[in-house]
């Protein structure tokens, strides 16, 4: 597996409650991405990160922020989760190089209930 | 919105029997990638195909690619009952140099 980690694994929470997953990798990759997957929707682009402090929305990015500091950790900042938000968030990494979309690696994920 | 869609949604068949699985997009792509789940796991990347390749083998794996039709195939030669798993096609579009979307893959059940 690539070197990525998920914390936490699993969370439980309740609604208006602010929620930080994070994800770090240890090999040096430029990009980072966040997803939700949901049964009937699959994975899903939440934000992305192309460098230290350079982020982007993805297609479901509404009531998700995201912060990258360091090269190695990515983070996913519910501010006032809502049970809408209740799913499996795995992380991707890759190392995209010239014109093409390299391969991503993902990270184990994280299940996260809001009640 | 989805960019690929996986056809069949479920797949069942016999340990040794061919598994084909589909995929379909709707805009130009710079290339193709389907990635494998086993239940409760990340995404695992398979195999990726270029818009000006038409045919990709890995193992027991082919992949073949009409960009006239904007479809996708993936052929499990041999299945094995490790094969259960849901299966994922995804697409980098022309232009994007880092984003995928991926599709809402099909869940093959290999039975022994």
């Amino acid at each position: 597996d690539a070197g990525i980690t998920q914390s936490p694994r699993h969370k439980v929470t309740e609604t208006g409650t602010p929620v930080t997953l994070r994800c770090h990798q240890t090999e040096n990759h430029r990009y980072m991405y966040w997803y939700r997957q949901d049964p009937g929707h699959g994975l899903r682009l939440i934000h992305y990160s192309y460098g230290v402090k350079d982020t982007d929305k993805g297609e479901v990015s509404d009531g998700y922020s995201v912060s990258r500091s360091k090269t190695e950790d990515f983070l996913l900042t519910l501010e006032s989760a809502t049970s809408s938000q209740t799913s499996v968030y795995f992380c991707a990494i890759s190392e995209s190089s010239g014109r093409a979309t390299d391969t991503q690696y993902f990270g184990p994920g994280t299940r996260l209930t809001v009640l | 919105s989805q960019q690929g869609e996986e056809d069949p949604q479920a797949l069942s068949i016999q340990e040794g029997e061919n598994a084909t699985m589909n995929c379909s997009y709707k805009t130009s792509i710079n290339n193709l990638q389907w990635y494998r789940q086993n239940s409760g796991r990340g995404l695992v990347h398979l195999i990726l195909i270029r818009s000006n390749e038409r045919e990709k083998h890995s193992g027991r794996l082919r992949v073949t690619l009409d960009t006239s039709k904007k479809s996708s195939s993936l052929l499990i030669t041999a299945s094995r009952a490790a094969d259960t798993a849901s299966y994922f096609c995804a697409t980098g579009p022309g232009g994007s140099n880092y984003k995928l979307t991926f599709g809402k893959g099909t869940l093959l059940t290999v039975n022994p």
